[in-house]
């Protein structure tokens, strides 16, 4: 089993509805990411967050470190929206510390 | 800024050949990262450099070396390619390590045949 997991690997949504991609994770962590990737191939970071919920422009990021789960929400969604959005959780024990990625979920958006 | 630049953005070796692939940051961050991506699998860290004049093996280095020029440039090279290591290659930087918000470059496209 991998020790981080998105939900779902694909989705296809029409413009304007809201949309929920879920990550969980097996393992103690002290930070989890999440960072999109264009179809271009570039990656951009969108959040980094270790408590609660960040929110930035039509992103929100929750995470419930109890449940070792997080949700990536995108509302009045939009074409440009259309990417693959990766989780990472961070990882710190003792003087060891790494990161461990998700497989990525790729979002469509349709007109 | 430029960022995170990355040179080149695609190459074809063939197997045996040797190559490096370059990358550099202008935001004076401390910390930088080589990542391979392949279909369907995640990011997948190579080495890493915390500071300047540190390198540090991740979590597939083998058949890779990794050279930390001064605080701006990283360099990874490919002493003798394999067709395993065709991929997408991804230098990243960050401020206070890898917990903390990596900035990408655009990535390199490295085909071995």
């Amino acid at each position: 089993k991998n020790e981080v997991e998105q939900s779902p690997q694909n989705l296809t949504a029409q413009e304007g509805e809201f949309i929920t991609i879920n990550c969980s994770y097996s393992v103690g962590i002290s930070a989890l990411h999440w960072l999109q990737q264009h179809p271009g191939g570039g990656i951009v970071s969108l959040f980094m967050l270790s408590s609660g919920k960040k929110k930035h422009g039509r992103l929100i990021a929750t995470i419930n470190i109890q449940e070792k789960h997080s949700s990536l929400h995108i509302t009045a969604s939009h074409p440009r929206d259309s990417a693959v959005y990766i989780c990472a959780v961070f990882q710190r024990m003792d003087s060891n510390y790494q990161l461990i990625w998700g497989a990525g979920t790729k979002l469509i958006i349709k007109p | 800024n430029a960022g995170v630049t990355q040179t080149p953005k695609f190459q074809v070796l063939k197997t045996g050949q040797s190559m490096t692939l370059q990358c550099a940051q202008d935001m004076n961050h401390n910390s930088m990262y080589w990542y391979r991506q392949d279909p369907g699998m995640g990011l997948r860290l190579i080495y890493y450099s915390a500071s300047e004049g540190t390198t540090d093996k991740g979590e597939v280095p083998n058949g890779y070396n990794v050279s930390r020029l001064n605080k701006r440039e990283f360099s990874l090279r490919l002493e003798s390619a394999a067709p395993s290591q065709t991929s997408v290659y991804f230098c990243a930087s960050s401020d206070r390590g890898l917990g903390y918000e990596q900035y990408f470059g655009p990535g390199t496209r490295l085909t071995v045949t």
